[in-house]
Order: structure tokens, then sequence, then C-alpha cells
């Protein structure tokens, strides 16, 4: 089946470290995203790919880091700079072009103990 | 910036009842806007996607519409059952730069559909 995959659906991290959540899609999809969302917030973009080895920042990257080594991947790590990383963590991809839907992964959860 | 704003941001009525759920946005220069379904602890399904040349699109017993000028849209949901409840969340397709990039979303409407 085409999809996105997200792993792990939960995760826990200890303050100071990084952790890294996977994103897989198989939809052929050159453009891939990264959400956050908090309880009572929308959703916001922390980076987006439009194209392998490119990739730019959205509205609350600080904290975060990228890679887009493959069309099919774009993983996310939450790295010990991000003060408040307790959140549910969204990936999405969408075909090249602002008239196209973007399609939402599963999620997954990350909590900071 | 853009900024998108969704009213109510609950609502709770009978099984039957026909609804709408509004959403309004700052800057009208967008690309299109999106209409998403989340439930509990789940990912975003799409619902229905508006271009910024149209003025609606249909899917079953949902209509969606789209006044760019005034920076509205609205979600009209027909015949409401127990299974449509959930957060439906309305998100612009923005330019940026050289393009678009991603989407700025509303916080979304908490919907009950009561039996």
């Amino acid at each position: 089946d085409g999809g996105i995959t997200q792993s792990p659906k939960y995760l826990f991290r200890k303050e100071g470290q990084n952790v890294t959540l996977s994103c897989e899609q198989n939809l052929n999809h050159d453009a891939m995203y990264w959400y956050r969302q908090d309880p009572g917030q929308g959703l916001r973009l922390i980076y987006y790919s439009q194209i392998v080895n490119d990739f730019q920042k959205g509205d609350i990257a600080e904290g975060y880091s990228v890679s887009r080594e493959k069309k099919e991947s774009f993983p996310l790590t939450v790295t010990s700079a991000q003060k408040n990383p307790t959140a549910f963590y969204l990936c999405a991809s969408s075909i090249t072009g602002p008239g196209n839907t973007i399609y939402f992964g599963e999620g997954s959860w990350l909590t900071v103990v | 910036k853009q900024e998108v704003t969704q009213i109510p941001a609950a609502l709770s009525v009978p099984e039957g009842e026909n609804l709408v759920l509004n959403c309004s946005f700052t800057d009208s220069a967008i690309y299109n806007l999106q209409w998403f379904r989340q439930d509990p602890g789940k990912g975003l399904t799409s619902l229905l996607l508006i271009q910024s040349s149209q003025r609606e699109q249909t899917s079953g017993r949902l209509n969606a519409s789209l006044d760019k000028s005034s920076g509205r849209s609205t979600l009209y949901i027909a015949a409401s059952q127990p299974g449509d409840s959930a957060t439906y969340l309305c998100a612009v397709r923005r330019y940026s730069g050289g393009g678009a990039d991603g989407l700025t979303f509303g916080k979304g409407t908490h919907l009950i559909i009561q039996p």
C-alpha cells in the first residue's frame, strides 16, 4: 500500500539527548515536510524539502535538523537545543507544485522525561 | 504573516443535523486551501482541496467553499453522523520566496455528533 510511515510511534527522551524521528514515503513524492502539533495549537512547520539534497527552514526550525539523502526518506533530529521538545510530530509529503494535496503520516509522540 | 482562524473551537450537535465550520485567513495571496480531519492521536486525513481559482469543492456529504477576496472558507457537513466526530483543520498553502512551501493551519474545530 502507498503511504507515509513514521517511526517510532512513541518515543521517550532524556534531557540532553538527541533523538531522530523516521519518515519514509512510497508515494514517489518530491516534497516532504515536518510539522509539530501542541495541544490547543495549530500545526507549525519545522522544515520542508522540495528535492533531494535540499531543504528549507520553516517557522520553528531552531533546535531541529533534517537531511534528505533519498527521495523516500526525510528524518528529523530533535536536538538537545530544542527547549520544549515534548509534542506530536507529523511528517507529510506531496507532489512538487503548489496546487497539490499534502498527505500526512500517522505521527510520532515525543516525550521528554 | 499569514494567520488562520477557525470558528467555533468546539461544536456539539445531534445526529442528522447539517452544520457549517468556518475558517478565515488574513492574507489572500494563497495557492489553495485544504480541509483535513484528525481523529484523536492520529495523523491528518485530507478531505477537500480548493484551488485559489475555485469557489467550491464537493465530496459526498461534504462541501467546501472559498471566497479568497474576503479571506473566508466554510466546510458544510450534511446529515451529520456520529462517525463524523473528529477535529477539523483548515490550512492555506502560502507563497514563500521562490514558491510555495508548507501549509499554515488553524487550531481546528472539535466536532462531536451526539447519537
